[in-house]
């Protein structure tokens, strides 16, 4: 159950676009399209952003976008905005009825 | 709207107990699968536990079988985490979470957190 590998860190300016990258394996992101990203403000509770890999809750913004190509899955933020800097986490089932986070991407809107 | 409101967590010892609740309103708990999740402080997510709609198939990630055991009563609309045996590296802000599903897929709807702090 190793956890999925996030950038520690990513930065953008207003308007521009970034894109998160979460990389597992073939046991987890490459074997199922349960791939979810969850924003994180300090001191909340984590938000689902995208689920199913590519599908957007009910109101959240399209300017969030979701992928994935064998074990990597890639969030990507259209038009930055300030209150998109947060936490953000990746998250796959695992198989076998288990589920496996990756490690905080920080994300500075500078 | 779902709502998912914690309570029971603190502070406890090396070897002790604890008991989590999370209670659920806003959408039918009995047909939706609930897990637990927890987070170090500081640092990242780490999925715990999940229960079957009906209670009937639980799931724990390896670090903690045969210590945390976790239950929910549909009558009370009310989801548990037993920690037995606590340890150190159990110190975290413990999530519910609701699952988009009866039997497990993604965790959609998050708690306010609990937190656990395991020290002498």
């Amino acid at each position: 159950q190793s956890a999925l590998t996030q950038p520690a860190s990513m930065s953008g300016s207003p308007g521009q676009s970034i894109t998160i990258s979460c990389t597992g394996t073939n046991s987890n992101i490459g074997s199922f399209n349960y791939v979810s990203w969850y924003q994180q403000h300090p001191g909340k509770a984590p938000k689902l952003m995208i689920y199913d890999v590519s599908k957007r809750p009910s109101g959240v913004s399209d300017r969030f976008s979701g992928s994935k190509s064998g074990n990597t899955a890639s969030l990507t933020i259209s038009g930055l905005q300030a209150d998109d800097e947060a936490d953000y986490y990746c998250c796959s089932y695992g198989g076998s009825t288990t589920w496996v986070f990756g490690g905080r991407t920080k994300l500075t809107v500078l | 709207q779902v709502q998912l409101v914690q309570s029971g967590g603190g502070v406890v010892q090396p070897g002790g107990s604890l008991r989590l609740s999370c209670a659920a309103s806003g959408f039918t708990f009995s047909d939706y699968g609930m897990h637990w999740a927890r987070q170090d402080p500081g640092k990242g997510l780490q999925w715990v536990s999940f229960i079957h709609f009906d209670g009937s198939n639980k799931y724990y990630t390896d670090s903690v079988k045969g210590r945390f055991t976790i239950s929910r009563d549909n009558s009370k609309n009310t989801v548990y985490l037993q920690m037995d045996s606590l340890r150190a590296e159990d110190t975290a802000t413990y999530y519910c979470a609701k699952d988009r599903g009866l039997l497990g897929s993604t965790l959609d709807y998050w708690g306010q957190g609990s937190l656990v702090t395991v020290s002498s």
